[in-house]
């Protein structure tokens, strides 16, 4: 089984910084990793695909990047709709996610 | 869009049945799951089924829940026996996605094993 792991678990932030969430895989994943972003009594909601493909209508403020075993979700600007919580999912052998990253205010 | 139903309350050892209502697309034609998250936790994988009826399972519930799928009536299903503990979570039905991504997620239902 492909083991994901997820850092950082929390990130403080202000409004109008850039922050770096970073998902690791335990074995080669190629780009088959997403990003989806949840708010508390919600479900998750997809931002990115692809490691990189950005989703219609998710502001391009959101970046994702990453090949292979190391993925990045960068968040620039950031915008009081964003505190929220980030996963990644890997789906290059049937589906792991990471723990989350629960982004809050500064 | 996705609808989940069935959820509630069992005791340990018990049975439920899940089911999702999806509209707004081609059913038969994409891959289904379910996803379930403990309150205030990550994102667990728990099975998928294939347009033709493959399916797979996480190892924390093979043997325990099966995945099926009416494709005339746009709908899946998740039979859960030999309910855990462990098992109480939000249960969320989504939608796989052509290049195999989870794309599409329902409001989930809630079980809970008590």
């Amino acid at each position: 089984d492909i083991q994901v792991t997820q850092s950082p678990s929390t990130l403080s932030a202000s409004v109008g910084d850039t922050v770096t969430i970073t998902c690791r895989a335990s074995q080669t994943i190629m780009t088959w990793l997403a990003w989806y972003q949840q708010k508390p009594g919600e479900a998750p909601k997809l931002l990115i695909h692809k490691a990189s493909t950005l989703v219609t209508g998710v502001p391009s403020r959101f970046t994702g990047s990453g090949f292979g075993t190391e993925f990045t979700l960068t968040i620039s600007d950031l915008q009081p709709d964003d505190f929220a919580t980030y996963h990644c999912l890997q789906y290059n052998a049937l589906f792991t996610f990471g723990p989350g990253t629960k982004l809050d205010f500064k | 869009q996705l609808v989940e139903s069935g959820g509630g309350l069992a005791q340990p050892g018990g049975s439920l049945r899940l089911s999702c209502a999806a509209s707004g697309f081609i059913f038969s034609d994409f891959d289904m799951h379910w996803v379930r998250q403990v309150a205030g936790q990550g994102l667990e994988w728990v099975s998928t089924i294939e347009p033709a009826g493959e399916t797979y399972y996480a190892g924390s519930v093979k043997g325990r829940f099966t995945i099926s799928r009416e494709n005339a009536n746009n709908s899946l299903y998740l039979h859960m026996t030999g309910l855990r503990a462990g098992d109480t979570a939000k249960y969320y039905c989504v939608r796989g996605a052509e290049t195999a991504h989870l794309d599409v997620w329902g409001k989930g239902t809630a079980v809970t094993v008590s």
